[in-house]
């Protein structure tokens, strides 16, 4: 069975300062890997994902995650922080690329800016 | 593209009714669909995965006579909450996949309240 583990149910950095958010999975299968954000009373929005080409993939809005298989970790990053980043912030993984099989998500990260 | 609506935004229902949601595929036909269930500040837990013509697949503990699950066309599924309590209180999102590698396309989600 697969699962996503996100560590840090909440997340403050200041606005310009470096945002890193932690995933780590588990799959008996190589896996598709995904982030997710969500705006308070909205749907998903996809921004970015693995899908065993590039290990290091580029997002929307200058979001960026790196596959690391060692690790088992899959974790966002973004430069530079701005205010209009603060939103729940989720990991998903699927075996098999999303498109047949419904995604496993972690508990979520709620991202906090500060001006 | 790949927008996926969701009808209503917002329902409120009486305790013992029952209520409809549906989830349409506006610019792609999703072969597959997807109904998610996210409990305030939680995560998004997959409810089932219906495919167009057939019956939906439930996850373990989903009781599929209390949430039905219709997926009449390649653009449209409707998921009925018979028999609403307030434990059925919470926020549902579809999603569309299928023909799209790697990608589901979610709803803006359906905010369920039951009285």
């Amino acid at each position: 069975a697969q699962s996503v583990t996100q560590l840090g149910s909440h997340v403050s950095v200041s606005e310009g300062a470096l945002v890193l958010l932690r995933c780590n999975y588990s799959s008996s299968v190589p896996p598709y890997l995904f982030w997710y954000v969500q705006y308070p009373n909205q749907g998903l929005q996809l921004l970015l994902k693995y899908t065993s080409a590039a290990t290091l993939v580029k997002g929307i809005n200058g979001f960026e995650a790196e596959f690391k298989k060692s690790e088992t970790s899959f974790h966002l990053t973004k430069p530079s922080a701005h205010m209009s980043d603060a939103a729940e912030y989720f990991c998903a993984v699927s075996d098999s690329g999303g498109g047949a099989d419904g995604l496993t998500f972690g508990k979520g990260t709620h991202l906090i800016i500060q001006p | 593209g790949a927008v996926v609506s969701q009808h209503p935004s917002r329902v409120i229902c009486k305790s013992g009714t029952s209520v409809k949601i549906e989830c349409r595929s506006l610019d792609f036909q999703a072969t597959t669909m997807f109904w998610y269930r996210q409990f305030p500040k939680q995560s998004l837990m997959l409810m089932a995965t219906s495919n167009e013509g057939s019956k939906a697949t439930y996850e373990q503990g989903v009781e599929k006579d209390k949430f039905l699950i219709n997926h009449a066309s390649l653009t449209l599924s409707t998921l009925t909450v018979t028999s609403a309590h307030p434990e059925d209180s919470s926020f549902y999102i579809c999603s569309g996949g299928g023909n799209l590698p790697y990608e589901q396309y979610f709803g803006p989600g359906t905010r369920l309240t039951v009285t």
